[in-house]
């Protein structure tokens, strides 16, 4: 089954503080892994996108690693400033003609003056 | 920038009423998609629509859902009889080709009474 899995849930850290986010998946046959930025009562918003071949995706303060052969990706994101505050969402394309996206369940990070 | 948009914002219905929501996807774009995400919850895949037609549906979209692209540019999701559960964020989303990044409205907040 077409799983992605993410942690931690929720995430506070103070301002100008690092932290990481994790995603495993188990989509299959892959195509590409997207982290998206959710601010509540908006659509989602693409941060990074990365395909089979890359394991590793800047983006200004943000930075997205995937290892491939574990079903793994993080995003790190660098000196945090109170706008990031939203929900992170790791998605992966599923690699058929449909080219379907599932959703992990996000982690939820708040930054704090 | 072009970008996909959403009416209404917040639908508030009655059970058993039917409603359409209504998205304008970027012009060129070729394949949509709606999305719901129950508050709380991952955003889930509803149905993808490709050359007039259903390309791919998930196990929600059930006899009670249909899409339309009735002129060429809107994209509605109707509900014929909506149920409590039906309560949640629709999303709208738009890509120009397979391969290609999709992009997200910002959401009809859907609210059965």
């Amino acid at each position: 089954k077409n799983q992605v899995e993410q942690s931690p849930q929720s995430l506070i850290i103070l301002e100008g503080k690092n932290c990481t986010l994790q995603c495993n998946y188990t989509v299959s046959p892959f195509s590409n892994l997207r982290w998206y930025k959710q601010d509540t009562g908006r659509g989602p918003v693409s941060l990074t996108i990365m395909t089979f071949s890359e394991n590793t995706k800047s983006n200004g303060r943000y930075t997205a690693t995937l290892d491939a052969d574990t079903k793994q990706s993080s995003l790190h994101i660098t000196a945090s400033q109170l706008s990031d505050s939203a929900s992170y969402i790791c998605v992966v394309s599923e690699g058929t003609g449909a080219n379907n996206l599932f959703f992990g369940t996000g982690t939820r990070l708040t930054v704090i003056p | 920038e072009p970008e996909v948009t959403q009416t209404p914002s917040h639908q508030v219905t009655q059970m058993g009423q039917e409603v359409i929501l209504r998205c304008v996807p970027i012009s060129n774009h070729l394949y949509f998609y709606w999305y719901r995400q129950i508050l709380g919850q991952k955003v889930e895949f509803l149905v993808s629509f490709y050359n007039n037609e259903i390309s791919e549906k998930s196990e929600i979209f059930d006899d009670q859902f249909s899409v339309e692209r009735p002129d060429g540019s809107n994209f509605t999701l109707k509900i014929r009889s909506t149920k409590l559960e039906d309560s949640a964020m629709y999303f709208c989303a738009s890509r120009l080709g397979s391969g290609y990044e999709q992009y997200f409205g910002p959401g009809t907040r859907l609210t059965v009474t």
